[in-house]
């Protein structure tokens, strides 16, 4: 199993421009987050899904969009990327319920963008 | 005031040397979370708590649920323990998946 993987490793972004990251996991699990770790800060929810269909905001979700078409993807859309978004992103997932008596997560290796 | 404080923020010690890092919350919890992020930037889910302590290998984990602390022990460190170790609490109000981390603690084991 490859586990959790993200595309790109790297991306810089001018200011207005849009991407998508792209996050996939193999390991059947059901929930998917998307998380941002900025410079001497601890990580932020951005998004997170508890299944194909379904999503819901977290922490920090303004600037950004999800979608989960599929249990394996879980993409993060950036639209009109500002210098704010500077950042490393970081998608997780795990098969249940990350609370007591449940599951870990398993994190992909990270995307760093700089936007500029 | 940050929800998760974590203790020390930087720690360096000598291969051998017994670690301990601390993690106090303010909230009520679900379940507390360790998590090692490597030099190169990858994460690791170390353990999930939500009463008592766990061990794997020579990493103990414990928590107080009454005093909203828990503490992550390094027995016997070497130097492939350097990393950064994070702490995330599942608050009980906020929803079920809305983790809140800690900014991590720096560790460096020198040989």
């Amino acid at each position: 199993n490859a586990g959790v993987t993200q595309t790109p490793k790297f991306r810089i972004l001018k200011i207005g421009q849009s991407m998508t990251l792209q996050c996939t996991q193999d390991m059947n699990h059901n929930y998917m987050y998307w998380y941002r770790q900025d410079p001497g800060m601890g990580l932020k929810l951005i998004y997170y899904s508890v299944g194909a269909g379904i999503t819901d905001k977290g922490e920090v979700p303004n600037g950004y969009n999800v979608s989960r078409s599929t249990t394996e993807d879980f993409p993060l859309r950036l639209e009109l990327a500002a210098p704010s978004q500077t950042s490393v992103y970081f998608c997780a997932s795990s098969y249940a319920y990350i609370g007591a008596g449940g599951e870990t997560q398993y994190f992909g290796p990270g995307t760093r963008l700089l936007v500029l | 005031k940050n929800e998760v404080e974590q203790s020390p923020q930087n720690l360096t010690a000598q291969e051998g040397e017994f670690i301990t890092i601390n993690c106090s919350y303010s909230v009520g919890i679900s379940a507390l979370h360790w998590l090692q992020q490597h030099p190169g930037g990858g994460i690791v889910s170390l353990f999930m708590l939500s009463s008592g302590k766990k061990k794997h290998g020579r990493l103990i984990a414990t928590i107080n649920i009454q005093e909203k602390h828990s503490s992550l022990h390094i027995t016997a460190s070497h130097p492939r323990d350097s990393a950064v170790y994070i702490c995330a609490v599942l608050p009980r109000l906020q929803g079920a998946q809305k983790l809140v981390f800690g900014q991590g603690t720096r560790l460096t084991i020198n040989p």
